[in-house]
This record gives C-alpha cells, sequence and structure tokens, in this order.
C-alpha cells in the first residue's frame, strides 16, 4: 500500500480564522488527489479534488494547494466554524481506481 | 452525490464467530468497490479491491482468507470477517467510484465491528 496510518496530528482554531491543513503523498505518478472530511464515526466525505496538472483550485471556503516538486498538498479553509470541526485527509489516486490515505488532520474549531 | 450505503452500521459478534458486512452503492453501477479500515485516531487503510463478477485484489499484508471479498453484482460487495478476533475490531469503510479516470470515490457511513 501507501502511505501508512500514524497517529492524527491536531490542529486548533479560533472561529472565524483561516485554517491550512497539510498532506505529504508518497506516490509521485499520483494524478488525482482529495481532500475528505470525516467526521466522529462516519464515513469520509468529499471536500474538493485536483489534478496533478494544476497547482491550486478554489472552491466555496476552500482551496486546496498541489506542490508536485516536494509531494505536498494543503488545505486552506476560510473563516473557520465549529462545524468545520473533524479529520480531514488528503487521499491520492496513483493507479488503477484506488485511494490511498494520509495520515489525516484533526481540526477542533475553538468558539 | 451518488450514494454508497452500507450495512450493518455497527455489529458485536464472538470470537470465532464469522461477520457479513455488505455495501451497495444506490443510484450507479460500480463494477469496482474498495474496503477500507481504520483504527480510532488513525487513517483509513486500504484491504482491498472488490471486483465484480472477479476475484479481489488484496494488498499486501491483509489476509485473503481472513477477510472474504464477494462482489457479486454491480452493485453490492461483500466483506466477510472469518473467525473474528477481539484485535479484527474495527471501523470498516467501503468506497466506489461511479467513474474511473479523476473522479471522486464516495463512501459508505461505516460498520463499527466490535468482537468479544
Amino acid at each position: 500500500g501507501e502511505s501508512v496510518g500514524l497517529h492524527l496530528p491536531t490542529l486548533s482554531v479560533q472561529e472565524g480564522d483561516n485554517s491550512i491543513i497539510n498532506c505529504a503523498y508518497s506516490n509521485s505518478a499520483s494524478d488525482y488527489f482529495i481532500w475528505y472530511k470525516q467526521e466522529s464515526g462516519k464515513g469520509p466525505q468529499f471536500i474538493i479534488d485536483i489534478r496533478s496538472n494544476m497547482d491550486k483550485r478554489q472552491g466555496q471556503r476552500v482551496t486546496v494547494l498541489l506542490n508536485k516538486t516536494v509531494k505536498h498538498l494543503s488545505l486552506q479553509i476560510a473563516a473557520t466554524q465549529p462545524g468545520d470541526s473533524a479529520v480531514y485527509f488528503c487521499a491520492e489516486n496513483p493507479t488503477g481506481n484506488q485511494f490511498y490515505f494520509g495520515t489525516g488532520t484533526s481540526l477542533t474549531v475553538i468558539p | 452525490g451518488a450514494v454508497v450505503s452500507q450495512h450493518p452500521s455497527r455489529v458485536i459478534c464472538k470470537s470465532g464467530t464469522s461477520v457479513k458486512i455488505e455495501c451497495r452503492s444506490l443510484d450507479f453501477q460500480a463494477t469496482t468497490m474498495f474496503w477500507y479500515r481504520q483504527f480510532p485516531k488513525q487513517s483509513l487503510m486500504l484491504m482491498a479491491t472488490s471486483n465484480e463478477g472477479s476475484k479481489a485484489t488484496y494488498e499486501q499484508g491483509v489476509e485473503k482468507d481472513k477477510f472474504l471479498i464477494n462482489h457479486a453484482s454491480l452493485t453490492l460487495s461483500t466483506l466477510t470477517v472469518t473467525s473474528a478476533h477481539p484485535e479484527d475490531s474495527s471501523f470498516y469503510i467501503c468506497s466506489a467510484r461511479p467513474g474511473t479516470v479523476n473522479t471522486e470515490a464516495f463512501f459508505g457511513q461505516g460498520t463499527r465491528l466490535t468482537v468479544v
């Protein structure tokens, strides 16, 4: 497989501030990436995706940045809200249909 | 978006018994589905790729005789945890992609398995 699961790093931000969540992916052949949000006891939910021919993509309140040189992704959440508290994973798609998940970051928004 | 449904959402079983988890794509057909395992405060680990009409492809280190996968139709894949042990207790999640290239994967709501 790809990245090995480790205990989640954590990030705490004040409500209204911007959040930046980082992810290192492992396979230089990966050409498609997704950020997922996972709430406790639930399956992951799609946030935003990016293809390897792009280095930035914006959605509603979220922006994903891709740096293929160092195999790094970041997710920026603007004006973070309490409902954004969750675990965030990046997932890479190297070959075929499989997605491999990064370590994840637990985001806590402080009201 | 597309819907993937898992059943059951929670199951408790005794050591030595087998448990079957179902994964259904409700509004699309999926020739491949994926099974993940997630321990508390850890990431999702891909266990296997379920292929409709053929054998599943297992990731390195995953015992195929322990985790039996059947993908009998384009909308249903099942994962059977055989001879379950307490260390098999985990959160199992399935996913499927409506398309192939550069399309998102949709996830089921997960199954919390507890082996006592």
